[in-house]
């Protein structure tokens, strides 16, 4: 069964930084491409980043470039997300999702969640 | 990017058809494939894939489910509709990506 489990949010400081991690299991990790997709409260659904199987490629949303990090311990079965100098509007649940093998069309599964909070 | 539209809301009665709507700004299919993508979201839980390529039934999703579409207009019906598929159904688009979009959502609600 594929499962995908996040942690690592909570509530921060504009302006600092929070890392989020999503461990895997019931699939061979190395294998998929993964994303991040956040939902701020009672919004729509919004793609993040997304990494390539091997890590080799990222792509990310304009409005997170050079504040977000994306990256993967296949080793782990691990996807991250450091998110740096973050803001209010960064505000969201932070799903961990995965694609189908060796690229990303549709998110095929998707994690429970983490909140993330950006507020003094 | 490409934008998705869909209706904001739609109400139905229990066993009847609904069907939803979602608009590309441009095409989204490449020779025979139609790269649109649906989900339905229950609340305080997460999205689960219900279509993918437009007419896919994902694994585990009733044959209730169906979509259709090509180019830009696409469509999800579910037929019949029964309680537990009331939810918030999104589209999204993998035929220009980054940036994968998703439609604004569209709130399956009870007649």
């Amino acid at each position: 069964e594929v499962q995908l489990v996040e942690s690592g949010g909570g509530l921060v400081q504009p302006g600092r930084s929070m890392k989020l991690s999503c461990a895997a299991s019931g699939f061979t990790f190395s294998n998929y491409g993964m994303a991040w997709v956040r939902q701020a409260p009672t919004k729509g659904l919004e793609w993040v980043a997304t990494i390539s199987y091997d890590g080799s490629s990222t792509y990310y949303r304009d409005s997170v470039k050079g504040r977000f990090t994306i990256s993967r311990d296949n080793a782990k079965s691990t996807l991250y997300l450091q998110m740096n100098s973050l803001r209010s509007e960064d505000t969201a649940t932070y799903y961990c999702t995965r694609g189908r093998e060796l690229r990303i069309d549709w998110f095929a599964y998707w994690g429970q969640g983490t909140l993330v909070t950006v507020s003094s | 990017d490409i934008v998705l539209t869909q209706s904001p809301a739609l109400a139905v009665s229990l066993g009847q058809r609904a069907t939803i709507s979602c608009r590309a700004s441009q095409s989204v299919s490449i020779s025979r494939y139609n790269l649109m993508h649906w989900y339905q979201q229950k609340p305080g839980q997460q999205p689960k894939l219900l279509i993918y390529r437009a007419s896919n039934l994902a694994s585990g999703i009733p044959a209730r489910f169906s979509g259709s579409g090509s180019g830009t207009d696409f469509t999800l019906t579910i037929n019949p509709v029964q309680a537990d598929d009331i939810a918030t159904y999104y589209c999204q688009q993998s035929r220009e990506s980054p940036p994968w979009t998703f439609g604004g959502g569209t709130k399956l609600e009870l007649k």
